[in-house]
């Protein structure tokens, strides 16, 4: 089992350019949240994806915007980047039900704003 | 507004002694809360938990203490060892609500 994977690593764009990252669940998992984390942060919840459908959506502007497909996998997109947006995104996957403790997060990707 | 905090941004101790990592919460609906290690390159992964009915959960050399009342919990580590180098992450829950709040971390170092 690979685990949660996120693809890709790092990526550096300029002001104003549009970026999608990308995110496999863990296998068997049905569920994948968003989490944005600046330097020196912990992670901000920027929303979760369930069957295919925004569940829930944290203080994050309609720049950002995702996407789940029918194979549970998901993106996140960001409009318009600013300076602000530098940071590590993470994914995180679940099953719809069980416990807290079942959310596992994926190695995240650094993305880089000039 | 930070409604979890981790107000040491950094912790050194001696291998085999105990590390003390502390956390306080203002939202007072929280009924879950998570400690989370993350390594550099790597997600955070889960370490340990406890609900807001609880006031202790332990799990190995981990211990987590709850205290409602003073909205404040702690993870201990016995005894530490250089692995638990990592910074640590508190994480709260509030029922009904699928977002995890997160603390900012505190970086843990534990010297051989």
């Amino acid at each position: 089992d690979a685990g949660v994977t996120q693809s890709p690593t790092h990526l550096i764009k300029t002001r104003g350019q549009q970026v999608t990252l990308r995110c496999s669940p863990k296998s068997g998992h049905d569920t994948v949240s968003w989490y944005q984390q600046a330097l020196g942060q912990g992670p901000q919840f920027i929303f979760q994806y369930y069957e295919e459908e925004e569940r829930q959506r944290g203080n994050f502007p309609d720049r950002f915007s995702g996407h789940q497909f029918p194979n549970y996998s998901s993106e996140l997109n960001v409009n318009a980047l600013l300076l602000g947006d530098s940071a590590l995104y993470l994914c995180a996957s679940s099953l719809t039900g069980y416990s807290y403790n079942e959310q596992f997060f994926g190695p995240g990707t650094r993305l880089t704003v000039l | 507004d930070q409604q979890v905090k981790q107000n040491s941004p950094s912790l050194s101790v001696q291998e085999g002694r105990i590390s003390i990592l502390n956390c306080d919460y203002t939202n007072s609906m929280f009924d879950y809360f998570l400690w989370y290690k993350k390594y550099p390159a790597e997600g955070p992964t889960f370490l340990i938990s406890i609900s807001s009915i609880k006031d202790k959960n332990e799990d190995g050399r981990f211990t987590v203490f709850l205290n409602k009342s003073a909205k404040h919990l702690s993870l201990h580590i016995v005894p530490s060892q250089p692995g638990d180098s990592a910074v640590y992450f508190c994480a709260a829950f509030q029922g009904g609500s699928e977002k995890l709040v997160f603390g900012k971390g505190t970086k843990l170092t534990v010297n051989p």
